[in-house]
């Protein structure tokens, strides 16, 4: 079975400073896949940041970057110079398992809030 | 343009009236996902398909089946709605390769009165 932990429900971050969401996860799997998916208030999912299990690079893009912990079983989200638009709902998600059977897997979220 | 289409946006239906949501897609992709979402709270998975393989998750309801008649459309039909179903129901399309994201509908929001 996968399990996603976010354990920080809300967060708060000043505009235009750097800002951690925290992900945790467990699986047996020894491939998998790792996501960040954005959630504003209109309700869609916006893919944000992918890192394989097997990269050995931290993923990054543009002013997402996962810093990718494998021993830790950490993958955490830093968004850098936020901005007012990045409010939102941020989603840590997990795809594991044989092909046929990877269900993608979300964990409970964290609400960030930009301040000006 | 949409890649994933939800239908309809909003849909509001009785307490025991049987419902059924779409879900469409023009990328082709094998996978399929549905997904319940209560308020503020995470995407709950329901059940995937790759291809025609049906994975239904273990804690879903009897109340919840799904169809999908081709690769581009994929349905939910809820039974017998009862007022704890009232969610946003997401609709989501992937390849089969581990890495690839998810494509999300913009889902459809259920009201049962």
């Amino acid at each position: 079975a996968q399990k996603i932990t976010q354990t920080q429900p809300g967060m708060f971050v000043q505009e235009k400073e750097a800002v951690t969401l925290d992900c945790t996860y467990d699986t047996s799997d020894q491939s998998y896949g790792l996501f960040w998916y954005k959630q504003p208030s209109s309700g869609e999912m916006i893919f944000l940041i992918y890192q394989g299990s097997y990269d050995e690079q931290n993923a990054t893009e543009g002013r997402y970057s996962l810093n990718f912990q494998k021993a830790r079983k950490s993958a955490n989200l830093v968004i850098s110079a936020s901005q007012l638009g990045d409010s939102a709902m941020y989603f840590c998600a997990m795809r594991a398992g044989d092909t046929g059977r990877r269900a993608l897997t979300f964990g409970s979220g964290t609400r960030l809030q930009v301040q000006p | 343009d949409a890649m994933v289409i939800q239908n309809p946006r909003y849909q509001v239906t009785q307490f025991g009236k049987p419902v059924t949501l779409s879900c469409s897609q023009t990328l082709n992709h094998n996978v399929m996902y549905w997904y319940q979402q209560k308020s503020s709270q995470a995407p709950k998975l329901l059940f995937h398909y790759y291809d025609k393989d049906f994975n239904n998750e273990a804690d879903t309801p009897d109340n919840f089946q799904s169809r999908r008649p081709n690769t581009s459309f994929c349905f939910l039909d809820i039974r017998s709605p009862g007022l704890g179903d009232a969610a946003m129901y997401l609709c989501a399309t992937t390849t089969g390769g581990l890495g690839t994201e998810a494509f999300f509908g913009q889902g459809t929001r259920l009201t049962v009165v």
